[in-house]
């Protein structure tokens, strides 16, 4: 299993719709987990932390299942300006580093 | 409020040539990180600093080299560049282990 998984969509969806992405990780002693955005050409930006309550910061929700290792982002009332990569980052468990998923494109179209 | 600065922002290589990427953070971080990122590959950690003085291998380490001789600098050397080293290059920061990452803009690096 690969240290963190993503689905690489695209995922298309027009204005205002609700979409979720998933990502799984493979070290259960993981303890720290983020979201970061990627926009074409650019550097990653931090998008939210996620918390093991989950978290909401407007119109994005993270949530953690440690159960199953996975880690979610919910975009509600998609927006043009929220396409973009999404990726997932986990605490490589044992050293000081962050492992980064390959990211999920997301599209959203008028 | 510039954040972490990357230096420069472009450059073509020949085969053979060496350069050194440079990297500038204001915010007093600890840690600082060299990753690359190639279409497909995602971002791969290349060496990473957890403060002045030091440095450690990441995931795809070799012909490359790094130095932490200052906090707020964090400096990647190819000695010898290849084809296989045309990339984009991004540096970052944070204040402690596991912490979140700020990120400078790129260096985009193609060697012929």
């Amino acid at each position: 299993r690969k240290e963190v998984e993503q689905d690489p969509g695209p995922f298309n969806v027009p204005e205002g719709a609700t979409v979720a992405f998933n990502c799984t990780y493979s070290n259960s002693a993981s303890q720290s987990f983020f979201w970061y955005r990627q926009d074409c050409r650019k550097e990653p930006k931090l998008l939210m932390s996620v918390y093991s309550s989950g978290n909401e910061d407007g119109r994005f929700t993270a949530q953690l299942n440690r159960a199953s290792q996975y880690i979610s982002l919910l975009i509600r009332d998609s927006k043009l300006s929220d396409s973009a990569t999404y990726l997932c980052v986990v605490n490589k468990f044992g050293y000081s580093t962050l492992t980064f998923g390959k990211g999920t494109m997301l599209l959203v179209s008028p | 409020n510039a954040g972490v600065t990357q230096t420069p922002k472009f450059r073509v290589l020949k085969t053979g040539q060496s350069m050194t990427l440079l990297c500038a953070q204001d915010m007093n971080h600890e840690y600082m990180y060299w990753y690359r990122q190639d279409p497909g590959m995602g971002l791969r950690l290349i060496h990473y600093s957890v403060g002045e003085g030091t440095t450690a291998k990441g995931e795809v380490p070799d012909g490359y080299n790094v130095s932490r001789l200052k906090k707020q600098n964090f400096l990647l050397g190819l000695e010898s560049a290849a084809p296989s080293q045309t990339s984009v290059y991004f540096c970052a920061s944070s204040w402690g282990e596991n912490q979140p990452q700020h990120f400078g803009d790129g260096t985009r690096l193609s060697i012929l």
